[in-house]
C-alpha cells in the first residue's frame, strides 16, 4: 500500500525566500506525481504534474522534481510572497483502475510573512 | 468556465439520516471522484468512476453509495451506515489515464456536520 509522507509538516519563512518542501512515497510504481495546493476551507488547485519518465517540471516560480527509484519528490518555490501561504501536497498516482489513483499526503502548511 | 461545482458548500446530517451530495462537472472529463478529508490526514479515495453506468470503490466505500448516469455528474450518498460522516469531501474529475497523464480538477468541497 502506497504512503506519502510531507516534510516539514508546517513551515514559517519570511518574504523573498527560497524554500523547498519534500515528499517521499513507498511504492515507486508509479505513472505520476502531482502537487496541490489547497487554502484553507477551499477544494484543491492543481500546480505541477510530473509524469514518472521525467525529472522535473517547471511553472513559474515552482520547480518540482520527482526521483522515482527512490521515492521522493520536492517542490521548490522561489522568491517566496505572502499569497503562496496555503497548504501544499503531493499526490503520487498509482497504477489501479486506470492509473489516476492518487494517495495523498497530509500536506505541508506553509506562511509566508511580510 | 469549465470546471467542478460541488454543493451544498455545508451540510448537516441528522442521526440515521442519508444525504446526497452533488458534484457537477463541465469539463467533458470521463473520470469523476470523491475523496474524504479529515484533520491531520491526507485526503482519502471513496470512490471512482471512469466512465458512464460504472464506477469502483475507493479505499473507504463503506457507508456511501454513488451513481454515474450521466457523464456530466457523479453524486454521493452518505448513507446511515457510515458511523462517522464529519469531514470535508471533495470531488474531483480527470481525462482517463489511458497512456497519458492528466491531472485531476477538484471542486471547492462540502463539509458534512452531524447535528
Amino acid at each position: 500500500k502506497q504512503e506519502v509522507t510531507q516534510i516539514p509538516a508546517a513551515l514559517s519563512v519570511p518574504e523573498g525566500e527560497n524554500l523547498v518542501l519534500n515528499c517521499s512515497f513507498t511504492d515507486s510504481a508509479i505513472y505520476n506525481l502531482q502537487w496541490f495546493r489547497q487554502d484553507p476551507g477551499k477544494g484543491l488547485t492543481s500546480l505541477l504534474l510530473i509524469q514518472s519518465s521525467q525529472r522535473e517540471q517547471t511553472s513559474g516560480r515552482l520547480n518540482a522534481s520527482l526521483d522515482k527509484s527512490s521515492g521522493r519528490s520536492t517542490l521548490y518555490i522561489a522568491a517566496s510572497q505572502p499569497g503562496d501561504s496555503a497548504t501544499y501536497l503531493c499526490a503520487p498516482g498509482g497504477v489501479t483502475g486506470g492509473g489516476n489513483k492518487l494517495t495523498f499526503g497530509t500536506g505541508t502548511q506553509l506562511k509566508v510573512e511580510l | 468556465d469549465g470546471g467542478i461545482t460541488q454543493s451544498p458548500k455545508y451540510l448537516f446530517r441528522k442521526e440515521g439520516q442519508n444525504v446526497t451530495l452533488s458534484c457537477e462537472q463541465n469539463l467533458n472529463h470521463d473520470a469523476m471522484y470523491w475523496y474524504r478529508q479529515d484533520p491531520g490526514q491526507g485526503l482519502r479515495l471513496i470512490y471512482y468512476s471512469q466512465i458512464v453506468n460504472d464506477f469502483q470503490k475507493g479505499d473507504i466505500a463503506e457507508g456511501y453509495s454513488v451513481s454515474r448516469e450521466k457523464k456530466e455528474s457523479f453524486p454521493l450518498t452518505v448513507t446511515s451506515a457510515q458511523k462517522n460522516p464529519t469531514a470535508f469531501y471533495l470531488c474531483a474529475s480527470s481525462i482517463p489515464h489511458r497512456g497519458s497523464n492528466q491531472p485531476q480538477h477538484f471542486g471547492d468541497g462540502t463539509r458534512l456536520s452531524i447535528l
